[in-house]
């Protein structure tokens, strides 16, 4: 059964342009979270998504930040016009229910760097 | 509102000696807790989590952590440390909700 899928691993954008983040669950799993690292720091919760539904996106920044989970497909975080504080691990994280009693499953990471 | 605090960003311990990584939280209603370790570059794991029940919790890899509700402890032991512990460990708290609220992260380093 393979585990949380995120890609890109690694990516870069300059300044102003855009990224998009991939997310796949692992099988089974209908709850998506994304987390973001930053240096030094733990993990700070961003937004919690089911299947075509966000559920809570009280850790999202309030420009530029926008999370989905299509009901086909991978869940997408996308960061319009990137600066430089921006520059972090994002992590995806899923549960097959969301109950809080399940543990969520953390996925690699994808490091974005802002030049 | 929720928080975790661990105490100390940087524990190193001989290989074989005893790990002990604090953490406290803070939660308004019955928390459950967790423990995740993150190898360099790669994500987070669970090491093992409270609910509910047996307030002495085993976990992966021969770590244990005791959640005492007085102290509002979940502090991370384990008895003799092995090169192969050395990560971060971040200690989580869920209030019943679906985020998990991370500490800080405390870095193990285990020398030889």
């Amino acid at each position: 059964n393979a585990g949380v899928m995120q890609n890109p691993r690694h990516l870069v954008r300059r300044r102003g342009q855009e990224a998009r983040l991939r997310c796949s669950p692992m099988k089974g799993h209908s709850h998506v979270y994304w987390y973001r690292q930053l240096p030094e720091e733990g993990l700070k919760f961003m937004v919690y998504l089911q299947k075509e539904n966000i559920i809570d996106e009280s850790g999202m920044p309030k420009e530029r930040f926008s999370a989905e989970f299509p009901k086909e497909g991978p869940s997408i975080l996308r960061i319009q016009q990137v600066v430089r504080g921006d520059s972090a691990a994002y992590f995806c994280a899923s549960s097959p229910m969301g109950t809080g009693d399940y543990e969520q499953y953390f996925g690699p990471g994808t490091r974005l760097t802002v030049t | 509102a929720q928080s975790v605090t661990q105490l100390g960003s940087h524990v190193s311990v001989s290989e074989g000696a005893l790990v002990l990584l604090r953490c406290n939280y803070s939660s308004s209603v019955p928390p459950y807790l967790f423990w995740y370790v993150q190898y360099p570059n790669q994500g987070l794991q669970l090491l093992l989590k409270y609910t509910t029940g047996a307030t002495l919790v085993k976990g992966i890899n021969g770590f244990e952590a005791e959640f005492k509700k007085s102290e509002t402890s979940f502090h991370l032991t384990k008895p003799s440390a092995h090169m192969s512990d050395a990560a971060e460990y971040f200690c989580a708290v869920s209030p019943r909700s679906e985020k998990l609220v991370f500490g800080k992260g405390t870095k193990l380093t285990v020398n030889p």
